[in-house]
């Protein structure tokens, strides 16, 4: 079946450490995007992609990076910068033709202790 | 900068009541504009979206949203609302300048029976 997969669903760090979730599609969508699901906030935009090898920020980008070396794959890494890590994050795709609606991966959950 | 707002954070409604909720973006050029819908324990899913043409759109579950131009307005509505339409609503919006996809900050409804 095609769909986003995010991996993993569940991830504890300790403060300091980088971490990277994954996120890979088989939906042959050329644009890709991460967002930070916080209580009150809404889903704000991290980083997003809309062709290989290349990417923009989003509206909080600070303390995390990307890299889209392929098409199917768009990896966020968290880094030791970002102040506040501990949150839910989203990576979704979508066609950058007609009306584009998101596709979204089921989440991966960030608890850093 | 591009921004998507929502003017209601928190709805309580009564059964039957209709239901209209608020968005607002600011973007330039052409826009796309959705909404998505986060029930409790769930993930989000599409209610609906415009691309282009007639300004007024039917989703699913009875809802509608209508594009005013003028505006820059994409409000959603339901005639009579139901116990299972409590959820959380996120309007969105890309514009077709930057690709850049946002959320709006999200409105919780509270129907009561």
């Amino acid at each position: 079946d095609g769909g986003i997969t995010q991996s993993p669903k569940y991830l504890f760090r300790k403060e300091g450490q980088n971490v990277t979730l994954s996120c890979e599609q088989n939906l042959n969508h050329d644009a890709m995007y991460w967002y930070r699901q916080d209580p009150g906030q809404g889903l704000r935009l991290i980083y997003y992609s809309q062709i290989v090898n290349d990417f923009q920020k989003g509206d909080i980008a600070e303390g995390y990076s990307v890299s889209r070396e392929k098409k199917e794959s768009f990896p966020l890494t968290v880094t030791s910068a970002q102040k506040n890590p501990t949150a839910f994050y989203l990576c979704a795709s979508s066609t950058i033709q007609g009306p584009g609606e998101l596709f979204f991966g089921e989440g991966s959950r960030l608890t850093v202790l | 900068a591009q921004s998507v707002s929502q003017h209601n954070h928190h709805v309580i409604l009564s059964e039957a009541a209709s239901l209209e909720l608020g968005c607002n973006y600011s973007y330039g050029g052409t826009v796309n504009l959705f909404w998505y819908v986060q029930y409790p324990g769930q993930h989000l899913q599409l209610l609906l979206k415009y691309f282009s043409g007639d300004p007024l759109v039917k989703g699913i579950k009875g809802f509608e949203a209508e594009f005013i131009k003028s505006k820059f307005s994409f409000n959603l509505r339901k005639p009579s609302v139901q116990w299972s339409d409590t959820a959380e609503y996120f309007c969105a919006g890309r514009s077709s300048n930057t690709g850049k996809l946002i959320f709006g900050q999200g409105t919780t409804l509270q129907v009561k029976p």
